[in-house]
């Protein structure tokens, strides 16, 4: 069993849906919750940063961590076709972990106009 | 103005050779990373520099040896290529080992034949 699991999709909406994106993972000992946006070609891209459970909002994306259920999901509100790309959940305990970051599959996500 | 800049974009070399990728950080940030990025997207830490001292070496081959002249600067060296050694690669920087987030660079991709 991976440490972080993601469903890769892929996910197909219309533009202007609500897209959800979840990931679960099992080391208890994970702290500190990231989603990352990678298009094509590209280095994935910092969306949402987030410490231990709670839910934090940021524009059109609002990220939850439950932490007793391990898990994780990240909210796209009216999305638009430029939301079009792969999203990647990743996580890391505390400490000197020093950016050992575990990521998860990744979500492939198209939203057409 | 690219924050985390990787060269060469990209590379197609035979089995057998040796190569190298540079990285530079304009951010000035203290730790620097190499992440693997195979055909599945599972992105997986390589190894880690925090102020030129190697912090994490995640289980790599030897054949590969990381350099890091200077805090903004880390290069990877790949001695005898194989055919697994395709992927992307990616460099990565961030303020500390504390729970800075990571920064990316774009990647090279890396094609052995």
């Amino acid at each position: 069993q991976k440490e972080v699991e993601q469903d890769p999709g892929p996910l197909s909406v219309p533009e202007g849906a609500i897209v959800s994106l979840n990931c679960t993972y099992s080391n208890s000992a994970f702290q500190y919750f990231m989603w990352y946006r990678q298009y094509s070609r590209k280095g994935p891209e910092l969306l949402m940063y987030t410490y231990s459970s709670g839910n934090k909002e940021d524009g059109r994306f609002t990220a939850q961590v439950d932490k007793s259920s391990k898990y994780i999901s990240l909210f796209i509100r009216d999305s638009q076709p430029s939301d079009s790309a792969t999203y990647l959940c990743a996580m890391r305990t505390g400490g000197t972990s020093y950016g050992k970051l575990t990521f998860g599959q990744g979500t492939i996500l198209t939203v057409h106009p | 103005d690219t924050a985390v800049s990787q060269t060469p974009k990209y590379l197609v070399t035979q089995m057998g050779n040796d190569k190298s990728i540079k990285c530079e950080q304009n951010l000035g940030h203290d730790t620097m990373y190499w992440y693997k990025q195979d055909s599945k997207k599972f992105l997986k830490i390589m190894f880690s520099y925090n102020n030129k001292e190697l912090i994490i070496n995640e289980t790599v081959p030897n054949r590969f040896s990381p350099k890091s002249p200077d805090k903004a600067h880390l290069n990877l060296h790949i001695n005898s290529l194989e055919l697994g050694d395709s992927a992307v690669y990616f460099c990565a920087s961030s303020p500390g080992e504390g729970s800075s987030p990571l920064h990316f660079g774009n990647g090279t991709r890396l094609t052995v034949t």
